[in-house]
């Protein structure tokens, strides 16, 4: 299984709303990243989880708030959003985060809609 | 810190002809090179990577890509595009011994006019 699975697809949300997005992956791997990305733009990095530990956090809004309760999953919880963070958001996974020859494998995205 | 540049955002080409893409990076060590597709409404899939070894790579729908070390660069090309190619393609870079953080360029839409 080579995949990454991202739930939901789509999610639109108001301003003052509470929501979750999900990522998993059954491929063993230690290191997840979430990444946004604006149309026709290329991915931006948010967080990246190395052995359940968050490594990095690209100077990301305290609204958005990850956590990774396992090594298969990471969640993103989002909290009183601003419509300029409707994107879509992308999870990845990889081996690991150092060392060499690690590809990033990305999932599908979650659409997200802020109004 | 790692950099990427992709030329020529917007490319418009008919079915069958050669596709080249450009794309040059600025790091001083060792890197792990990467072309990622990106299909209208569809997710990033990886089209090839470069670790090590013979330069010239070859990658999943016909595509490869060379890195040549002294020009920083690794090009993509196709010999012949079809209407399927149609796509966002994006170059990426990592450190070969860093923390796996990802550079990526700022695209290439590519449209394949039937």
């Amino acid at each position: 299984d080579t995949e990454v699975t991202q739930t939901p697809k789509h999610l639109v949300m108001g301003m003052t709303n509470k929501k979750s997005l999900k990522c998993e992956q059954h491929m063993g791997h230690r290191a997840m990243y979430w990444y946004k990305q604006k149309a026709k733009k290329p991915p931006e990095l948010m967080f990246v989880y190395s052995y359940e530990k968050l490594s990095i956090n690209e100077s990301v809004p305290s609204r958005f708030s990850p956590e990774c309760p396992n090594s298969s999953l990471l969640n993103l919880h989002l909290h009183a959003l601003q419509p300029e963070d409707s994107a879509l958001y992308l999870c990845a996974s990889s081996q690991a985060t150092g060392g060499i020859n690690h590809e990033q494998f990305f999932g599908p995205g979650t659409r997200l809609t802020v109004l | 810190a790692q950099s990427v540049s992709q030329h020529n955002h917007h490319v418009i080409l008919s079915e069958a002809a050669s596709l080249e893409l450009g794309c040059n990076y600025s790091y001083g060590g060792t890197v792990n090179l990467f072309w990622y597709v990106q299909y209208p409404g569809q997710h990033l899939q990886l089209l090839l990577k470069y670790f090590s070894g013979d330069p010239l790579v070859k990658g999943i729908k016909g595509f490869e890509a060379e890195f040549i070390k002294s020009k920083f660069s690794f090009n993509l090309r196709k010999p012949s595009v079809q209407w399927s190619d149609t796509a966002e393609y994006f170059c990426a870079v990592n450190a070969r011994y860093g923390n796996n953080r990802l550079a990526f360029g700022k695209g290439n839409q590519v449209v394949v006019i039937p």
